[in-house]
């Protein structure tokens, strides 16, 4: 199984509104990321988390704010974003780096911000 | 330093020709590279990757080539088919090593149409 389930699948929100986008992974895998993809772009890193801690932070304003529950799930809290926040967010994983470490990506959330 | 130049940016192939799509990166102490398909609406596949230690790899009608001299990388799509028709991601990483991070520097893409 190489799968990496995101929810919702869609999202609309308004520019006061407090949202969580929730992604999942069962591979095992301890490194999980965040990426932001624009239209006919390519992903964008915004955040890793390695053994459930937060290792690196591509400078992401704080309206958007990641937390790793446990080792299966990865969210990604918004709050106050802009409407060019709207994007495609995919959540990945991989195994921490070494000599196995394809990344996985999820179907991502399609985010709207109104 | 950083970047991973790819090109072309988009590229027409007749069914059953071959797909050539380039990438160039400057770091040299980038140790993966990977090759995402993705189709619209869709998060990238992970279609076919390589490290530095090997020029070919071939998995089905998919191979990369590698060059490490020059820096260069390509995937090559034989047969193309219309169902292949989607946009292709190089990308490059640092996987070993104690100063790794396990961040995908991604190529700007290639828009790949198959004509039937």
């Amino acid at each position: 199984d190489t799968e990496v389930t995101q929810t919702p699948k869609h999202l609309v929100m308004g520019m006061t509104n407090k949202k969580s986008l929730k992604c999942e992974q069962h591979m095992g895998h301890r490194a999980m990321y965040w990426y932001k993809q624009k239209a006919k772009k390519p992903p964008e890193l915004m955040f890793v988390y390695s053994y459930e801690k937060l290792s690196i932070n591509e400078s992401v304003p704080s309206r958007f704010s990641p937390e790793c529950p446990n080792s299966s799930l990865l969210n990604l809290h918004l709050h106050a974003l802009q409407p060019e926040d709207s994007a495609l967010y995919l959540c990945a994983s991989s195994q921490v780096w070494g000599t196995n470490t394809e990344a996985f990506f999820g179907q991502g959330t399609r985010l709207t911000v109104v | 330093q950083q970047q991973v130049k790819q090109s072309p940016q988009s590229l027409i192939v007749q069914k059953g020709g071959i797909s050539i799509i380039n990438c160039a990166y400057e770091n040299t102490a980038f140790d993966y590279f990977p090759w995402y398909q993705q189709f619209p609406g869709k998060g990238p596949a992970l279609l076919i990757a390589i490290r530095p230690d090997v020029s070919e790899k071939k998995e089905g009608r998919f191979t990369i080539s590698f060059n490490k001299s020059a820096k260069q990388f390509s995937l090559h799509i034989m047969d193309s088919q219309p169902g292949d028709s989607a946009t292709y991601f190089c990308a490059a990483s640092k996987v070993t090593g104690s100063s790794n991070t396990g961040k995908l520097i991604f190529g700007q893409g290639t828009t790949l149409q198959v004509k039937p």
